[in-house]
């Protein structure tokens, strides 16, 4: 049962261009949600956060919007760059701490 | 460098045998988390513990254990190693409330 899924396993967006990912969940009990992004042979380093009590958060070229609604939530990222191609996981928590993470995007950046 | 520092980097044993993979704490940082990563599956959260208290547990087997230290580094120890258990093994470290989590560079581990 997966309770985190990203749908999308790639990602090919022209450089300057805005990037989308997209991450659904099951689990209404989810009260913190993180954008994690890696690169090969490296751990997953953190990128963006959102409270179950907001909206949208923003950080700089990066914003992540949630739809609590359709349980939905995206990782906006304008201007893309070379430098974000990388694997993108999405992970939600819930009280205990413990995160679930969805199984990933690959996001290529083309110059 | 997100301050989580885990040893070693590659660990190659074979089927059978018991290895420790150990886990440095972002400095500050009470809680301490293992994650799996095969192959053919995503990040798995394993095991939990704040400040030496085991906190969470998630999909761990019983051939697996863990434990965190007055100094609050952590341990895991997987022993009767079989093929399956291959996989890329993290640790992330976390303050108190709702911050996010910091992950190692990761254990490699190969059973040949």
């Amino acid at each position: 049962d997966q309770q985190v899924k990203q749908n999308s396993p790639s990602l090919s967006v022209q450089e300057g261009r805005i990037s989308i990912l997209n991450c659904d969940y099951t689990n209404s009990m989810f009260d913190y949600f993180l954008w994690y992004k890696k690169y090969p042979a490296e751990g997953p380093t953190f990128l963006i956060s959102i409270s179950s009590i907001k909206d949208k958060n923003e950080d700089g070229r990066f914003t992540v919007f949630l739809n609590k609604s359709a349980k939905h939530l995206s990782l906006h990222i304008v201007p893309s760059q070379p430098g974000d191609s990388a694997v993108y996981f999405c992970a939600a928590e819930n009280q205990g701490g413990k995160l679930i993470f969805g199984q990933g995007t690959e996001l290529s950046v083309k110059p | 460098d997100s301050g989580v520092t885990q040893t070693p980097k590659h660990l190659i044993t074979a089927t059978g045998q018991r290895v420790t993979l150990r886990c440095s704490p972002r400095s500050g940082d009470l809680s301490v988390y293992w994650y799996q990563q095969s192959l053919d599956q995503g990040l798995q959260f394993l095991i939990q513990y704040y400040n030496g208290e085991e906190r969470a547990k998630g999909n761990i087997l019983e051939r697996f254990s863990a434990q965190q230290f007055p100094d609050l580094h952590s341990e895991l120890n997987l022993s009767s190693l079989e093929l399956g258990d291959s996989a890329l093994y993290f640790c992330a470290s976390s303050g108190v409330g709702n911050q996010p989590q910091h992950f190692g560079d990761g254990t490699r581990l190969s059973i040949l």
